[in-house]
């Protein structure tokens, strides 16, 4: 099947701990992205990447970096300078100029 | 990041009522975009608009791309109580590539 997964789908880390959140899409498409949700909120672009080896910021990616080496694949790396880090992260795809497609969401919790 | 102003933050209606919300923006969109996000899941695609003016059904759902292009509604039609959860809209302006700016949500709750 196709689509976009996003592993694991509950993550427990201890503060000052960096931490990786997977996120895998086999559409093709060419763009990702990644955001991050607060309770009762809606969504804010971490970062996204049109294009592979090339990514830009977006409006929250202070204590977060990003890599996109392959098509299919952006991880996300929580860094121990995030200041409040537990949230619901979600990553999205799309084909350039199209609607994004969302995977199942990663929930971080930081003890 | 700009946000768009969706209305109502909330809603509670009985099943079988039809319902109505909305995005306005002071900038110019050249998409629209209409998801609905169930607890704990990511936001599922329900209708994507590319043309000012543009009117287009999903179901039980339709949505319109604003003439103006600052503006979209979504409409659901003999709500179920399945239809319960956050739909968001969002929207891409010309100048942003593939970056979308989301609204803030409205909660939809179906009293069976």
């Amino acid at each position: 099947d196709g689509g976009i997964t996003q592993s694991p789908k509950y993550l427990f880390r201890k503060e000052g701990q960096n931490v990786t959140l997977s996120c895998e899409q086999n559409l093709n498409h060419d763009a990702m992205y990644w955001y991050r949700q607060d309770p009762g909120q809606g969504l804010r672009l971490i970062y996204y990447s049109q294009i592979v080896n090339d990514f830009q910021k977006g409006d929250i990616a202070e204590g977060y970096s990003v890599s996109r080496e392959k098509k299919e694949s952006f991880p996300l790396t929580v860094t121990s300078a995030q200041k409040n880090p537990t949230a619901f992260y979600l990553c999205a795809s799309s084909r350039t100029g199209e609607g994004q497609f969302f995977g199942p969401g990663t929930r971080l919790t930081v003890l | 990041g700009q946000q768009l102003n969706q209305s109502p933050q909330s809603m509670f209606i009985q099943e079988g009522e039809d319902v109505s919300m909305n995005c306005t923006s002071s900038s110019i969109f050249n998409t629209w975009l209409w998801y609905k996000q169930d607890p704990g899941e990511g936001p599922v695609l329900l209708i994507a608009l590319y043309k000012a003016g543009e009117l287009t059904s999903n179901g039980r759902l339709t949505a319109q791309f604003g003439i103006t292009r600052k503006d979209s509604f979504l409409n659901i039609s003999a709500s179920i109580p399945s239809d319960v959860g956050i739909y968001f809209c969002a929207g891409r302006r010309e100048t942003s590539g593939s970056r979308l700016t989301f609204g803030e949500g409205t909660q939809l709750t179906v009293n069976p």
